[in-house]
């Protein structure tokens, strides 16, 4: 059975204390790996989207990084503005679905 | 252009109820989805389609019923309201090609009493 695991669940950080969130999946035929950022009570946006193992990317504080089993996502020196659900998402070779994680919950103290 | 519009954004039902979740999309998408959120678990997809006349079934279809007539709208019927059904329900399209990003919806919250 495919499955995207994210960890951790939740996680505090400091104003300016770096860390990063991680997305495992076992998967048959990994097309592509996707992270968004969700608010509350709001839709998901979409933050980045990686094709394989090597591959980097960043926007502002945020730098996505995947390997042939996991993505991490690394948060450097975050504001509490950078609070939020990351969800991490994967597309299969053999279909057109985008299979989502758990998400972490994030929050950035003052 | 209003992206992902998805009426209406609150709902309460009566059990046994039915109903129809509108989602409507002006990018000229060929694929979308709904999917139904709970409190700590993530997005687990009902349906999807990757266009007009063509849907398929995703993990938790059980429940409900899709339709594409148009490549802009995917509604969602529920047609026997459950407590179980009581979620936050987001639509999302996307381009086809290889990994496009998916564009969501507001959300839908839905409480079955």
């Amino acid at each position: 059975e495919d499955q995207v695991t994210q960890s951790p669940e939740a996680l505090r950080l400091q104003e300016g204390e770096s860390s990063s969130l991680n997305c495992s999946y076992t998967v048959s035929g990994l097309r592509g790996l996707f992270w968004y950022r969700q608010d509350p009570g709001k839709g998901p946006e979409f933050l980045f989207t990686l094709y394989s193992a090597g591959e980097e990317k960043e926007k502002e504080r945020l730098k996505a990084t995947l390997t042939k089993k996991e993505s991490f996502l690394h948060i450097t020196a975050p504001k509490p503005e950078d609070s939020a659900t990351y969800l991490c998402a994967v597309t299969l070779n053999r279909d057109d679905k985008i299979i989502f994680g758990k998400g972490t919950r994030l929050h950035i103290l003052p | 252009n209003a992206g992902v519009t998805q009426t209406p954004k609150f709902r309460i039902l009566k059990i046994g109820q039915s109903m129809t979740l509108q989602c409507a999309q002006d990018m000229n998408h060929n694929y979308m989805y709904w999917y139904r959120q709970d409190p700590g678990m993530g997005l687990k997809l009902i349906y999807y389609s990757v266009g007009a006349g063509i849907t398929d079934k995703g993990e938790v279809p059980n429940g409900y019923n899709v339709s594409r007539s148009t490549t802009e709208d995917f509604p969602l019927r529920l047609e026997l309201a459950a407590p179980s059904q009581t979620s936050v329900y987001f639509c999302a399209s996307r381009r086809r090609g290889l990994n496009t990003e998916a564009f969501f919806g507001q959300g839908t919250r839905l409480t079955v009493v």
